[in-house]
């Protein structure tokens, strides 16, 4: 139980263009979902966090209007990288949790998402 | 503010020896305490977890200890495995916040 798929699992886009990533947990409902962006070698770095329904809360440095993100149902949230360019290249990872369930401190991450930006 | 300090960042030990990472938090609302394991290319894995009202914790080779007047908790594996190499991360649940904050990462190879 608690799988998190996440796809596309690699993209390649060119500068200027957007990229969605799509992220859903396959057999619990998601009450809360996380993005978080990896640099090689580095740790993972919080970027939003998005409830049901409700607007995505970002964290201090992430442009809400580059990562758009949108949590519509409680399986599925999408990031999408509007206007691309290299320095956004990185590893995306979704995770997500079930705050009504007896696990609810428990984040479930998906498989993540390399982006190269050329 | 929010922070997690991980140590040591990178730690080599020998097959069957044991090995042992440190992380301190900052946040003392902080209660709940996961450590994730990730290999390359792929998504972290949760191995232990230790909530606030516990001490230790121990699953087989794994063992978590929390000191929370400290703020304080570390991982401990033994009779380290090749298939234990990879990069370890610690996190804190911040209760304000209602996020995780991960600690820095640390790589452990374990030597054949």
């Amino acid at each position: 139980g608690a799988v998190v798929s996440q796809h596309p699992s690699w993209v390649i886009c060119k500068s200027g263009t957007s990229v969605k990533i799509e992220c859903r947990s396959l057999d619990f409902q998601a009450t809360t979902m996380f993005w978080y962006r990896q640099f090689p070698k580095q740790s993972l770095m919080l970027m939003a966090t998005s409830n049901e329904g409700s607007k995505a809360t970002y964290e201090q440095g992430v442009e809400k209007d580059k990562f758009l993100i949108n949590h519509a149902s409680l399986t599925l949230s999408t990031l999408t990288v509007t206007s691309a360019h290299p320095e956004d290249s990185s590893f995306y990872i979704c995770s997500a949790r079930d705050w009504t369930s007896g696990r609810r401190y428990e984040q479930y991450f998906g498989p993540g998402t390399r982006l190269t930006v050329t | 503010g929010e922070n997690v300090e991980q140590h040591p960042s990178t730690l080599s030990v020998q097959e069957g020896d044991s090995a042992v990472i440190k992380c301190t938090y900052s946040d003392s609302a902080s209660n709940y305490f996961p450590w994730y394991k990730q290999e390359l290319g792929k998504r972290p894995q949760l191995i232990i977890d230790i909530r606030s009202n516990v001490g230790e914790k121990k699953d087989q080779r794994i063992a978590v200890t929390l000191n929370k007047t400290a703020k304080h908790f570390s991982l401990h594996i033994t009779e380290t495995q090749p298939e234990d190499s990879a990069v370890y991360f610690c996190a804190a649940f911040i209760q304000g916040a209602q996020k995780l904050v991960f600690g820095q990462g640390t790589r452990l190879t374990i030597n054949p």
